[in-house]
């Protein structure tokens, strides 16, 4: 069945520091793929999304493009900051009833 | 729009005991779910719902019941509580469908604040 897999965490990066966190996943078609934030003691929030092969999905400085060929979307930002410190998952979409969420990556931003 | 909320945030249950979770939307949306996530983990799904009166299992619907009588509310119900149900309950939903010459809108899920339950 479709699956989403993420980098582990917890990442740790310094303020300004450039911020990739790998997903990559398996499905049978041709999903829908978003990026949720899920601050602490908060639900998830969209981050972005990207619906077909090669869209970038943008938002707050945070950046994902959709990779057909290597069945990625992998999330950066150029520029951290502290505020950005959350969890971050990645999710698919592929019948449109359902999303399958990654486990989550653990980002914390220091001063 | 108060968006998804869901009531109470916090509860500890004896064993046993039962409960539900309450989760209400004002976004008009027909779709609806319920997710619980572990400490550490990502989100699993319970239930689902697709509009008023129709329900479906998730990937870990055992031990839990729910029933969509309007669109707005969308209850879960733990019937016999045991401590594997320890977790944050989640409540989403998100608006799928359109007409000739519009697009869905791919299943963007709008969050409540999460329902923090523990049983002893």
């Amino acid at each position: 069945g479709d699956s989403v897999t993420q980098m582990e965490g917890p990442v740790t990066l310094s303020e300004e520091a450039f911020l990739t966190i790998n997903c990559t996943y398996t499905a049978t078609g041709y999903p829908s793929l978003f990026w949720y934030v899920q601050y602490p003691g908060e639900g998830l929030q969209l981050l972005l999304k990207a619906t077909k092969a090669d869209d970038k999905g943008s938002n707050k400085g945070f950046e994902a493009t959709y990779r057909k060929e290597t069945t990625s979307f992998h999330l950066e930002k150029g520029s951290v900051q502290v505020s950005d410190s959350a969890v971050y998952f990645c999710a698919l979409s592929e019948d449109d009833d359902k999303v399958i969420f990654g486990p989550g990556t653990s980002l914390s931003v220091i001063p | 729009n108060a968006g998804v909320t869901q009531t109470p945030k916090f509860r500890i249950l004896k064993i046993g005991q039962s409960m539900t979770l309450q989760c209400a939307q004002d976004m008009n949306h027909n779709y609806m779910y319920w997710y619980r996530q572990d400490p550490g983990m990502g989100l699993k799904l319970i239930y689902y719902s697709v509009g008023a009166g129709i329900t479906d299992k998730g990937e870990v619907p055992n031990g839990y019941n729910v029933s969509r009588s309007t669109t707005e509310d969308f209850p879960l119900r733990l019937e016999l509580a045991a401590p594997s149900q320890t977790s944050v309950y989640f409540c989403a939903s998100s608006y799928l469908g359109g007409s000739v010459g519009t697009s869905f809108l791919h299943n963007e899920q709008f969050f409540g604040p999460g329902t923090r339950l523990t049983v002893l």
